[in-house]
């Protein structure tokens, strides 16, 4: 399977704390992006990264990109209780006419 | 922002029927759509990409005629679901993309085959 992982499976912080889920994958990319899921809806899209950037950052959202390590990971500050969701990392990799390749997920839970 | 939407939201049918589901893009141009199938606590699986006016392409293990796919302009694509059985039931997602390369995704459908 090219399927990525993404640890933690599950995550449970504070409000105000920081969350920090990191994702890797097998294959060489163009670019990889991380979605939102809110418990059986569609995917909300967070942010893109390209293959020859390695940080990017979008309101409270941070997301660094290592292609030596094939590794990612995304970076929420001052979590809120509205962020609790599932957190997708997705690959569109090299060669693939922009079919995109999902992680494992990360459960986030945000307590008050 | 990219708006796509999907219809129905959810949908309850007997086994042996057959069952369409519509994803559409609201305010872009869809040159690609993406259907995906998600089960419970599971991550996204992509089931076919297809392109407007050519042939949807499955992926490995996707029954081509028991999932129809129809892509018949830059705004509509359709899934079929033909002679649904229990163990089709699922979460079915569309995405679209246009000229960039973000993946736009609807709502999703819940499909429920008693």
């Amino acid at each position: 399977s090219q399927q990525g992982e993404e640890d933690p499976q599950a995550l449970s912080i504070q409000e105000g704390e920081n969350a920090t889920m990191n994702c890797s994958y097998k294959t060489s990319i163009n670019n990889l992006q991380w979605y939102r899921q809110n418990s059986g809806r569609g995917l909300v899209h967070l942010i893109l990264i390209r293959s020859n950037e390695r940080e990017k950052h979008s309101g409270r959202l941070r997301v660094t990109l290592d292609t030596s390590k094939k590794s990612s990971s995304l970076l929420i500050t001052a979590s809120r209780a509205a962020d609790t969701a599932s957190y997708f990392c997705a690959t569109d990799a090299t060669g693939t006419a922009s079919k995109l390749t999902f992680g494992t997920g990360t459960r986030l839970q945000v307590t008050l | 922002g990219a708006v796509v939407s999907q219809h129905p939201s959810w949908v309850i049918c007997k086994s042996g029927t057959s069952v369409k589901i519509e994803c559409r893009s609201l305010d872009f141009q869809a040159t690609t759509m993406f259907w995906y199938r998600q089960f419970p606590k599971q991550s996204l699986m992509l089931m076919a990409t297809s392109n407007e006016g050519s042939k949807a392409t499955y992926e490995q293990g996707v029954e081509k005629d028991k999932f129809l796919i129809n892509h018949a302009s830059l705004t509509l694509s359709t899934l079929t679901v033909t002679s649904a059985h229990p163990e089709d039931s699922s979460f079915y997602i569309c995405s679209a993309k246009g000229f960039t390369d973000t993946q736009y995704f609807g709502p999703g459908t819940r499909l429920t085959v008693l």
